[in-house]
């Protein structure tokens, strides 16, 4: 069974900065097969990052996704007000536990 | 566009059977699969299983033996069936469209349902 981790739990920034978000699997994963999603307060996830790599409809430019094998990134270039949320990465059926990423 | 809607009941009595059913609007059921994606209170997610349009399923290891997920191809609807629920089993339900990399694109507003007596 791969199980997922995230770092850093929190991570607490300003709107306009970079932040970087890690994945870990405990073996090596298919890319094709990790996604990342956010969640807000009281909403659904939303699909950002398919594959790795690939944005998802409507998901902004400031989000992109790398790596490979144990580890994968989510990067937002510029965090706009709406982006503070809880980020979760996935593959196959396993989530991460989050990255919340807060003010 | 594709929007999905979860029903069914809020409070299901320890013991007995959690049963949801999702609705699927402006799309249809076939290519894709369908997943139950639950949250327990205050934790992150949980993957229950998934149905392909033909029927084929998948589920999590630790729900198996509890899980039954069915969809209905006239109704436009898939359905979750948990058995011998307990308080663990208290979360937001989501039911969401998935691809076959098991990415979820579309998500449903998710439905509480709490188990007590």
């Amino acid at each position: 069974e791969i199980v997922l981790t995230q770092s850093p739990g929190t991570l607490s920034l300003s709107p306009g900065e970079r932040a970087t978000l890690s994945c870990g699997a405990s073996q090596s994963v298919s890319s094709s097969y990790l996604a990342w999603y956010h969640q807000k307060p009281g909403q659904a996830p939303r699909l950002l990052i398919y594959g790795a790599y690939t944005r998802a409809t409507g998901t902004p430019e400031r989000f992109s996704g790398s790596g490979s094998g144990t580890d994968f990134t989510l990067t937002i270039s510029r965090l706009e007000p709406e982006d503070f949320a809880v980020y979760y990465c996935q593959h196959d059926e396993t989530f991460g536990p989050g990255t919340k990423v807060e003010i | 566009q594709v929007q999905l809607q979860e029903s069914g009941p809020g409070l299901v009595k320890p013991s007995e059977t959690l049963s949801l059913t999702c609705t699927v609007s402006g799309g249809s059921l076939v290519s894709y699969y369908w997943s139950w994606i639950r949250q327990s209170p205050g934790k992150g997610l949980e993957w229950i299983g998934c149905i392909y349009f033909s029927g084929t399923t998948s589920y999590n290891p630790s729900l198996k033996s509890r899980v039954t997920i069915s969809l209905d191809t006239s109704k436009n609807h898939f359905s979750l069936r948990l058995s011998s629920v307990t308080s663990a089993d208290t979360a937001v339900y989501y039911c969401a469209r998935t691809y076959n990399s098991r990415a979820m694109d579309v998500w449903g507003q998710g439905t509480t349902v709490t188990v007590s007596s």
